[in-house]
This record gives C-alpha cells, sequence and structure tokens, in this order.
C-alpha cells in the first residue's frame, strides 16, 4: 500500500497539500498515479490522474505532481466542501493498483 | 452520462459464496476495462481484481486470489465479482468502477457485503 498521512488541515483559503509515498515499483515508475475525492456515505471522486491531469469538471483548485517514489495533491483556496477524505492510487509493475491509506481533510 | 449499478451484496456466512453484479450504461462497456474496489466499514480503499475489455486478461489483489472471479458479459453490459470462502475481512462495500487509460475513473455507488454467522 501507499504511505499517506492520516490528517491534514487548514483553513479556508489556506493551501494544504497532501502527500503518498511508494517506491520505484508503482509511483516512482509510472505516471498512472490518480488522487480521488470521498464524502461520507458516497462514492470515490477522481479529482486527478496521470500525475497532474485535472478531468473536466474538476477545479483548478486541485493540483498533483510527483517527486521520485511521492506523489503530492495540492488543495488551493481550501474551502468547506473540500472535508472530506483523500485517497492516492498508483499501477504498478506487478500488474496491480494500489491505493493509499487515504487523508482526512478537515477545513477548519 | 456514465452510470454503474451495483447488486446482489447480503448477508453471507464465512466460507460462503456471492455474486455480485454490475450494470453499466452510458458508455461504450464493450471497449472498457473494469475494476472492483471493496471498503471496509470505516476504513480506506482496497484495489481487488480487473478485467479487461474481451476478459482475457484478469488480475486479482493476493488477498482474493483463488477465491474470488471477475466475469463480464458484454452484450449485456454486466460484470461480476464471484466471492467464495469468504471470511470475515471480506465484509465491505463493493464497488465496480470502469477505467480509462490504467485509471480507475468513474465509480458506481457500491454494494454492501457482510459476512457474519
Amino acid at each position: 500500500a501507499l504511505t499517506q498521512p492520516a490528517s491534514v488541515s487548514g483553513s479556508p483559503g489556506q493551501s494544504i497539500t497532501i502527500s503518498c509515498t511508494g517506491g520505484r515499483n508503482d509511483v516512482g515508475r509510472f505516471k498512472f498515479v490518480s488522487w480521488y475525492q470521498q464524502h461520507p456515505g458516497k462514492a470515490p471522486k477522481l479529482i486527478i490522474y496521470n500525475v497532474d491531469a485535472r478531468p473536466s469538471g474538476i477545479s483548478y483548485r486541485f493540483s498533483g505532481s510527483k517527486s521520485g517514489n511521492t506523489a503530492f495533491l495540492t488543495i488551493s483556496g481550501l474551502r468547506a466542501e473540500d472535508d472530506g477524505h483523500y485517497y492516492c492510487n498508483s499501477y504498478t509493475s506487478t500488474y496491480i493498483w494500489v491505493f493509499g491509506g487515504g487523508t482526512k481533510v478537515t477545513v477548519l | 452520462e456514465v452510470q454503474l449499478v451495483e447488486s446482489g451484496g447480503t448477508v453471507v456466512p464465512p466460507g460462503g459464496s456471492l455474486t455480485l453484479s454490475c450494470a453499466a450504461a452510458g458508455f461504450a462497456f464493450e471497449e472498457n476495462t473494469i475494476h472492483w474496489v471493496r471498503q471496509a466499514p470505516g476504513k480506506g480503499l482496497e484495489w481487488v481484481a480487473y478485467i479487461n475489455w474481451n476478459s482475457e486478461e484478469t488480475l486479482y489483489a493476493d488477498a482474493v486470489k483463488g477465491r474470488f472471479t471477475v466475469s463480464r458479459h458484454n452484450n449485456l453490459n454486466l460484470a461480476y465479482l464471484e466471492m467464495t470462502r469468504l471470511r470475515t475481512e471480506d465484509a465491505g462495500r463493493y464497488f465496480c468502477a470502469k477505467d480509462t487509460q490504467w485509471t480507475i475513473d468513474s465509480w458506481g455507488q457500491g454494494t454492501p457485503v457482510a459476512v457474519s454467522s
């Protein structure tokens, strides 16, 4: 599994960054890193794919990047509706997909 | 609009079997890979299985390999997850999801599975 911080918090308007650490056989090797937002009782929603691409309809406030074996999700201009869980995901060299443990984002 | 609707979740005793279904609409089902992902109560997402567009390639997480089988019927726009020898740790909500270029991009709402005697 990929390693994410359990929780991150910020005030409205601030920026936060969530890390997702894998290894040379997943995050470090492939561009197929994605991020999902999940609200309680809802299905996950894709917000970033291929490390830094945003699907149609996703706010510019969400951005992705990668350095070595670690991927990052940055949420800028934090809003109340950003409160929820965020998961990273990567394709791996063993032909499977792995998720991070999830990060709870709290908007203070 | 992409629609994925899972069904078949219920309570099953340990050691039992269950088959989940995923009905797809709004996209070219026969051209797309399908994944199954699960989420235990209060826990994170766990990738379970994958089936490519023509069923020639299937992949499984180690935790379910040999017990779960993924299949699909393209003419009916349906995918299935057959689960056998169920364990208490298999309980959770099971999502089917569509794949585009190795990215899981659209999800159903999931169906709950409980494993209990």
